[in-house]
């Protein structure tokens, strides 16, 4: 079976400064996708970054970056130039590729951007 | 373009009634997920539909939980009778039909309390 988790329940970070949240994963399968997703307060959850395990090349969506570690199965999340728009509940999530599209999901990290 | 929808928004309900569940995905997306939040812990699959067949139920808890989706529009998720445990956010997501990889939208959530 799958397994997400993510030990940072709460985070912090300054206006403006980078941030970097961390994600685990278990797994026997060798083609998945891996995901963060973002829950602002009140808001439905939006995906923010998408990785396929077979690209070895790190996903990045402007300000948005991972460190894919396949062997280590670590998925981590950086958020660099943090703003206060980014303050949300963020979820790691797993897919097998060869599934229907069902995402397993780890506890989620609340963070905070403090002006 | 609608997003995904679900009603109502909150819902507090005493032990032992009914409550319903409703999700309106976004047109044209054969795939629509139920996933269950409970507090403080992961986000957890209930189940996948296609179009009005329900392609994966190994997530619903128990049969006190019945989803339908009647003509492969919107969905509904019916909990009877209604124990405390079932407390939490209950996602709705859809996504199009394909072989690969479709984006997953969700819903904003509908946060139900048993009393």
């Amino acid at each position: 079976a799958q397994t997400v988790t993510q030990s940072q329940p709460e985070m912090s970070v300054q206006e403006a400064e980078t941030v970097t949240l961390s994600c685990t994963y278990d797994t026997s399968e060798n083609n998945y996708y891996l995901f963060w997703y973002k829950q602002p307060p009140s808001r439905q959850m939006i995906l923010v970054i998408r990785q396929e395990a077979y690209k070895q090349q790190n996903a990045t969506e402007n300000r948005f970056s991972v460190n894919f570690q396949k062997a280590a199965k670590s998925f981590s999340l950086k958020i660099s130039d943090s703003q206060l728009g980014d303050t949300a509940m963020y979820f790691c999530a797993f897919m097998i590729s060869s599934n229907t599209g069902k995402l397993i999901f780890g506890q989620g990290t609340t963070l905070q951007v403090k002006p | 373009e609608a997003g995904v929808t679900q009603f109502p928004s909150h819902s507090v309900i005493e032990k032992g009634q009914t409550v319903t569940l409703r999700c309106d995905p976004i047109s044209g997306h054969d795939n629509l997920y139920w996933y269950r939040r409970v507090m403080g812990k992961e986000i957890k699959f209930l189940l996948h539909f296609v179009k009005e067949s329900k392609q994966d139920e190994s997530g619903m808890p128990n049969n006190r939980f019945l989803a339908e989706r009647t003509g492969g529009t919107y969905s509904t998720l019916k909990v009877q009778p209604a124990e405390l445990e079932d407390s939490g956010v209950y996602f709705c997501a859809s996504s199009q039909p394909g072989t690969a990889y479709t984006e997953a939208f969700f819903g904003q959530g509908t946060r139900l309390t048993v009393v």
